[in-house]
């Protein structure tokens, strides 16, 4: 167990259809970030938060949004489902980029 | 757009046998290089982070270096086991992304028994 916890682990949803995906941080970091890993595609950068605040932006669709709350937990949103969005999709925290990122384990999306 | 690129793509590799993969940075504004292991139905985990031109890091048999003039790291693993068959992800961050790291496709590494 890494200390960062992703809910739910699997996700089967039809096209047009919204999900939630949930992220809790290890304890004491304050990032969270968010990636995207397509068939045959290196891990995309879609979005950090840094205490409750948007810190960086990557190739985030405008149909994905993404927040983080007060107690640090961070969710994922993804509206409007095409094909396409089929995913593994991690997160990930940090106290500090000088010692690395620790993952949760992921939540595959697949769309159907 | 920042372009991090990893060589080879895959490599298949004896029991024993030592090998080495290259990950390739811009070299310009750098601020940190880390490598990651990614095991199958695992998620990544943090090998080295490493910020000054020249760093060295070792862990076991598996060791990292950095050139940041030229920007390229390489890291290297002596006597393979195939418990270190693996993806090994190298990421980049330069010193106006804050802390956001970008990927590169990783180097699929199988080590036969």
């Amino acid at each position: 167990d890494s200390g960062v916890t992703q809910t739910p682990k699997h996700l089967i949803t039809a096209t047009g259809q919204r999900v939630t995906l949930r992220c809790s941080p290890r304890s004491g970091d304050l990032s969270v970030y968010w990636y995207q890993q397509s068939l045959d595609q290196g891990l995309q950068f879609l979005i950090q938060y840094y205490n409750g605040e948007e810190r960086a932006k990557g190739n985030i669709l405008e149909r994905f949004s993404a927040q983080q709350f007060p107690d640090l937990h961070s969710e994922l949103n993804l509206s409007s489902l095409e094909l396409g969005d089929s995913a593994l999709y991690f997160c990930a925290s940090s106290v500090d980029i000088n010692y690395g990122y620790t993952f949760g384990s992921g939540t595959r999306l697949t769309v159907v | 757009i920042l372009n991090v690129e990893q060589s080879p793509q895959s490599l298949h590799v004896q029991e024993g046998d030592s090998t080495n993969f290259t990950c390739s940075f811009p070299s310009s504004n750098f601020y940190a290089l880390h490598w990651y292991r990614w095991e199958t139905a695992k998620s990544p985990e943090a090998l080295f982070v490493m910020t000054l031109n020249g760093d060295e890091k070792k862990k076991g048999r598996i060791s990292a270096t950095l050139n940041t003039k030229e920007g390229y790291s390489y890291l290297y693993i002596k006597g393979s086991q195939p418990e270190d068959s693996a993806t090994y992800l190298c990421a980049f961050t330069s010193g106006n992304a804050g802390n956001m790291l970008t990927f590169g496709g990783g180097t699929r590494l199988m080590v036969k028994p």
